[in-house]
């Protein structure tokens, strides 16, 4: 079945160092990809999102692209602040119309000024 | 435009009781979805709901957990006879659509403790 794997944490960087989480996936068909962010005491905020390979979803300074070759929605960023510190989830929802959100096990990022 | 609410944000419950979390999905969505987040793990799908709707409830635990998404008011996934494993946070999600990548939009979270 459909699953998703992401890199554990947790991961703690300096404030404006670059940030990778690493997010593979497996699944039949074309799914769509997805990241959402978890902030302390919060629910999940959808981040940016990718439907199709090769898109690049982007927001807030966040970036993945969909890349099938590897099965991959690596997330990153190029300069991190302390308010970034959050839990971050990769997603994927089944192809053919499927609703059911596969979440990866999250990965906390700790940013230290 | 209001976003997904949910209610209470925490609830304390003894075992053997029973616990109650509403949800109002966004304005304009009519697809409600139930998500249970374990301690340090991810979210599981639980059930999928249209108005007066169940569409799919495979992810539910098929003993004491029972929901619903009457056609006026909010959504209410109902936990009975709690037991400590039921201590989670549960999120509830919503979309206008079910379509191919349709996001899901989420609560807050419900953060239920069994004493």
């Amino acid at each position: 079945g459909n699953s998703v794997t992401q890199m554990e944490g947790p991961v703690t960087l300096s404030e404006e160092a670059f940030l990778t989480i690493n997010c593979t996936y497996t699944a039949t068909g074309y799914p769509s990809l997805f990241w959402y962010v978890q902030y302390p005491g919060e629910g999940l905020q959808l981040l940016l999102k990718a439907t199709k390979a090769d898109d690049k979803g982007s927001n807030k300074g966040f970036e993945a692209t969909y890349r099938k070759e590897t099965t991959s929605f690596h997330l990153e960023k190029g300069s991190v602040q302390v308010s970034d510190s959050a839990v971050y989830f990769c997603a994927l929802t089944g192809t053919s119309g499927t609703y059911k959100y596969i979440f990866g096990t999250g990965t906390r990022l700790k940013v230290l000024a | 435009n209001a976003g997904v609410m949910q209610n209470p944000r925490h609830l304390v419950r003894r075992r053997g009781q029973e616990a109650r979390l509403r949800c109002s999905p966004m304005k304009g969505h009519s697809h409600v979805y139930w998500y249970r987040q374990l301690p340090e793990e991810g979210l599981k799908f639980m059930v999928y709901l249209q108005k007066e709707n169940i569409i799919d409830e495979s992810g539910m635990p098929k003993e004491r957990f029972s929901a619903e998404f009457p056609k006026e008011g909010p959504s209410i996934l109902r936990i009975q006879q709690v037991v400590r494993g039921d201590s989670a946070a549960y999120f509830c999600a919503s979309s206008p659509d079910r379509g191919l990548a349709d996001t899901q939009y989420f609560g807050p979270g419900t953060r239920l403790t069994v004493l």
